[in-house]
């Protein structure tokens, strides 16, 4: 069974500050990792995807690897902002499945 | 629509009753999920519709769980005889094909709290 982990459980930064969230899944066989962004009382927005023959995506201050083979995943965050503060959570796709496996997520607190 | 959207965006009932959850997903998307978010738990997958497939329903907790998707489009997540392990935030997500390649976009999610 698919288990992703995600550390840390919280953070709190200074803004301004760069920071790095960690994913770790337990079966290499995926077809995609997913980071979505959920704040408080909303639904779940997807912020990367990664397909697993890819390394790396980046999107405007967001960037995401993965390293299929060893099960890990970041998500590194330039230049932390207070509008940044939320809950950060990782997902994976296992091949020949179409639903997604989340970890229990990172919270994160920018302070100004 | 827009987006996927749910209803209620909150829902208060007592042990033992029945409830029911809805989603619109976005118009034209044909892959429709259900997912549970538990106090200090991840995400966990409910039951995934595609199309007209037979749905596939693996992750429903107990029996007491079942959902229906009416002309391929809305979706109803019906409770019975609910329980307070119940409570959870409910999340419901829609991708244009299912495909291993798609986006899942989220709904806000029903927030179901079992007294």
């Amino acid at each position: 069974k698919q288990e992703v982990t995600q550390i840390p459980a919280a953070l709190s930064v200074p803004e301004g500050e760069n920071l790095v969230l960690n994913c770790s899944f337990t079966d290499s066989a995926i077809y995609n990792l997913q980071w979505f962004r959920q704040d408080p009382g909303k639904g779940l927005t997807s912020l990367l995807l990664i397909q697993s023959s890819q390394r790396e995506q980046t999107s405007g201050r967001l960037n995401a690897s993965l390293d299929k083979s060893s099960g890990r995943s970041t998500l590194y965050i330039a230049a932390s902002q207070p509008g940044d503060s939320a809950t950060y959570l990782c997902a994976v796709r296992l091949s020949g499945y179409s639903t997604l496996t989340f970890g229990k997520g990172t919270m994160l607190l920018v302070s100004p | 629509g827009a987006g996927v959207s749910q209803s209620p965006s909150n829902k208060v009932t007592e042990k033992g009753k029945d409830v029911e959850l809805r989603c619109d997903p976005i118009s034209g998307h044909t892959a429709l999920y259900w997912y549970r978010q538990s106090l200090g738990q991840g995400l966990e997958f409910l039951i995934y519709f595609q199309g007209n497939s037979a749905p596939d329903k693996s992750g429903l907790p107990s029996d007491r769980f079942s959902a229906e998707r009416t002309g391929g489009s809305v979706s109803t997540l019906t409770i019975q005889r609910t329980q307070q392990e119940d409570s959870a935030v409910y999340l419901c997500a829609s991708s244009q094909s299912g495909s291993n390649t798609d986006t899942q976009y989220f709904g806000p999610g029903t927030r179901l709290t079992v007294l």
